[in-house]
């Protein structure tokens, strides 16, 4: 099926540092969401976004609904080491109960 | 709030078994619930939507007697997998979400391995 434009693929960083990614659609979507998955878990949601332009944080995370209805982001700031694992962002059309879910970025922490 | 129970966490058994996998919503009545599929490094591919009292929406490719489907109370979808073959192994998520614009909540998963 469809899926979401997911970048980067993977990210390598170190303690401390801050992370971006982003999900880029061709369709627009009314409602963004972005989703934690740790190994043999299932995915964990981190924010929901629901108008364009919204910009909404979850502690150290801040996520954005882009303006064209087309994209999304999501930031991480001073990552720590529990923030490994896999992101995924996800669109829901309107009037469409199914989410279309990016390909996922890959996050590792560097000791 | 919004809990996902889903159960079992993992299941092994021999070729031509059928696998019941259960889904609940614990704190919430979800209207809908989902049941997705994934394989490794890869993300979830959508297998069904189900509402509650009615059949399952099943999406291209998916096998509806492989793939049973009930979503009888508001609380509890399961997912039988009829005669499963080693082809069937992977990991199966449910999801569920109540009304409106309310985002879908996830179980923990079940993996499967067949023999």
């Amino acid at each position: 099926g469809q899926q979401l434009n997911q970048s980067p693929q993977s990210m390598f960083i170190q303690e401390g540092e801050d992370v971006s990614m982003n999900c880029t659609s061709s369709s627009i979507f009314n409602t963004w969401l972005w989703y934690k998955q740790e190994p043999g878990e299932g995915p964990v949601l981190l924010i929901a976004l629901y108008k364009a332009g919204e910009l909404t944080s979850n502690g150290r995370l801040t996520a954005q609904f882009g303006i064209t209805r087309k994209d999304s982001f999501l930031n991480i700031s001073a990552s720590i080491p529990s923030d490994v694992g896999i992101y995924f962002c996800a669109g829901r059309d309107f009037g469409n109960e199914k989410l279309t879910f990016g390909t996922g970025t890959r996050l590792t922490i560097i000791p | 709030g919004a809990v996902v129970s889903q159960h079992p966490s993992r299941v092994i058994c021999k070729s031509g078994t059928s696998v019941k996998i259960e889904c609940r919503s614990l704190d919430f009545q979800a209207t809908t619930m989902f049941w997705y599929r994934q394989f490794p490094k890869q993300s979830l591919m959508l297998m069904a939507t189900s509402n509650e009292g009615s059949k399952a929406t099943y999406e291209q490719g998916v096998e509806k007697d492989k793939f049973l489907i009930n979503h009888a109370s508001l609380t509890l979808s399961t997912l039988t997998v009829t005669s499963a073959h080693p082809e069937d192994s992977s990991f199966y998520i449910c999801s569920a979400r109540s009304e409106g614009d309310q985002p879908q909540h996830f179980g923990d998963g079940t993996r499967l391995s067949i023999l």
